[in-house]
């Protein structure tokens, strides 16, 4: 078991840019979850996938991002166009049912300049 | 709709001193309750968790938690705590076999020498 990892741990891109994000969660774990934390906030919910399947988006995940996970492992979060608005930490997890739990990764530091 | 509120955006103790940090839920079926820590640019460490049973839960790093449902409540505590224990902390709530955590705004501990 070596966790949920995500990659980059660091993004700066320039407002308009597109930026793609990766997170591998624990090989047994169906469930992978996205959450955007802003500064000075609790994580939010993004999106939910089952296995391959993504089941539930959140309100705050516009029409310029998209998720992942097409072989139901790994999966990536791609923002289009991107606005200062969407600088925050994207932190990624994944259960095997129920909510994410314990099973956090690191976290991708995405910046819009 | 299902909330969490922290109270205490900021809360100093000194080393040695015991901790009391609240979290206030509010959702319409059996709560799923967890506490997380985050130190700076990392992601979310598990402290601990309740669903059922007895209603004082143990955690890691000498925290305790106790499930009050006649007031919405599931407050952290730590009899002594130590410099390392700097960070912010966050409550959350969800369904045992729901498929997201809804976070409060955390908590940031200060611990002064």
């Amino acid at each position: 078991d070596t966790g949920v990892s995500q990659d980059p741990r660091h993004k700066i891109t320039k407002r308009g840019q597109n930026v793609t994000f990766r997170c591998d969660p624990i090989s047994e774990h169906n469930r992978l979850y996205w959450y955007r934390q802003t500064l000075g906030q609790g994580p939010e919910f993004l999106t939910y996938f089952q296995n391959e399947a993504q089941l539930e988006k959140s309100r705050l995940l516009s029409d310029r991002f998209s998720a992942e996970r097409p072989k139901g492992s790994f999966s990536t979060l791609e923002i289009q166009r991107t606005e200062q608005g969407d600088s925050a930490m994207y932190l990624c997890a994944s259960s095997t049912q129920g909510p994410p739990q314990g099973y956090f990764g690191p976290g991708t530091r995405l910046t819009v300049l | 709709a299902q909330s969490v509120t922290q109270p205490d955006i900021h809360i100093t103790v000194s080393e040695g001193a015991s901790l009391e940090l609240r979290c206030n839920y509010s959702y319409g079926a059996t709560p799923y309750l967890f506490w997380y820590v985050q130190s700076p640019g990392q992601g979310l460490q598990l402290l601990l968790k309740y669903f059922s049973g007895d209603t004082l839960v143990q955690g890691i790093k000498g925290f305790e938690a106790e499930f009050k449902r006649s007031q919405s409540s599931f407050n952290l505590r730590k009899p002594s705590v130590h410099w390392s224990d700097a960070a912010e902390y966050f409550c959350a709530v969800g369904a045992l076999y729901g498929n997201k955590l809804v976070f409060g705004a955390g908590t940031i501990l200060r611990v002064k020498s």
